[in-house]
């Protein structure tokens, strides 16, 4: 398996602009995630999802902010419109789900880097 | 105060000396993850435990479920050892929240 497979690996946009980042999961895991990592903040959970549902958005900075997981082997984070607080790296990781129900070990994407000008 | 706290924040060492580094947290967790952020940015998951000890390789995690405390060692340290290490604890779900992370430097 390839792994976790996120692009684009970098994007500079002004700010105003749609992003659109990507992730492709490891096959046959039911559990992904989205974080973002930044100086100030360190790394934070924006969103997961179990079975392509969202669980848990609570850490979605706000409206501007969406994901969504249409099916098992992709999934999508949106800003619109980006502003340049939103500068940061962004990482899929993707696990399979322990026989408890929870999710196990992660699996990182490489991380998508975010500048918004 | 941090859910998670980590120490220490920055870490220099020789070659070949045994590290620790600590990871205390204040919530009830169903597991903890050790992670490696490497110098090119890349994540690797190390360890999830949620009791006793793990072992792979030179790297040893350990948690205290009571005291709520884990800390990872590694032993006879190495120049590629050199990473930013990263604590994070799993609660609520399978929420992960993460220590601001330890930033090893082992040199030659």
């Amino acid at each position: 398996d390839a792994g976790v497979i996120q692009s684009p690996r970098h994007e500079v946009t002004e700010m105003g602009q749609e992003v659109t980042l990507r992730c492709k999961p490891i096959s046959g895991h039911d559990y992904l995630f989205w974080y973002r990592q930044t100086m100030m903040r360190g790394l934070e959970l924006l969103i997961y999802f179990n079975n392509n549902v969202p669980i848990d958005d609570s850490g979605m900075p706000e409206d501007r902010f969406s994901a969504k997981m249409p099916n098992a082997s992709f999934s999508t984070l949106k800003i619109q419109p980006s502003e340049p607080r939103d500068s940061a790296v962004y990482f899929c990781a993707s696990s399979l789900g322990d026989r408890g129900g929870g999710a196990n070990v992660l699996t990182f994407g490489a991380g998508s880097r975010l500048t918004v000008l | 105060k941090n859910e998670v706290e980590q120490s220490p924040q920055n870490l220099t060492a020789q070659e070949g000396e045994f590290i620790t580094i600590n990871c205390s947290y204040s919530v009830g967790i169903s597991a903890l993850h050790w992670l490696q952020q490497h110098p090119g940015g890349g994540i690797v998951s190390l360890f999830m435990l949620s009791s006793g000890k793990k072992k792979h390789g030179r790297l040893i995690a350990t948690i205290n479920i009571q005291e709520k405390h884990s800390s990872l060692h590694i032993t006879a340290s190495h120049p590629r050892d050199s990473a930013v290490y990263i604590c994070a604890v799993l609660s609520g779900g399978s929420r992960l929240t993460f220590g601001e992370g330890t930033q090893l430097t082992v040199n030659p």
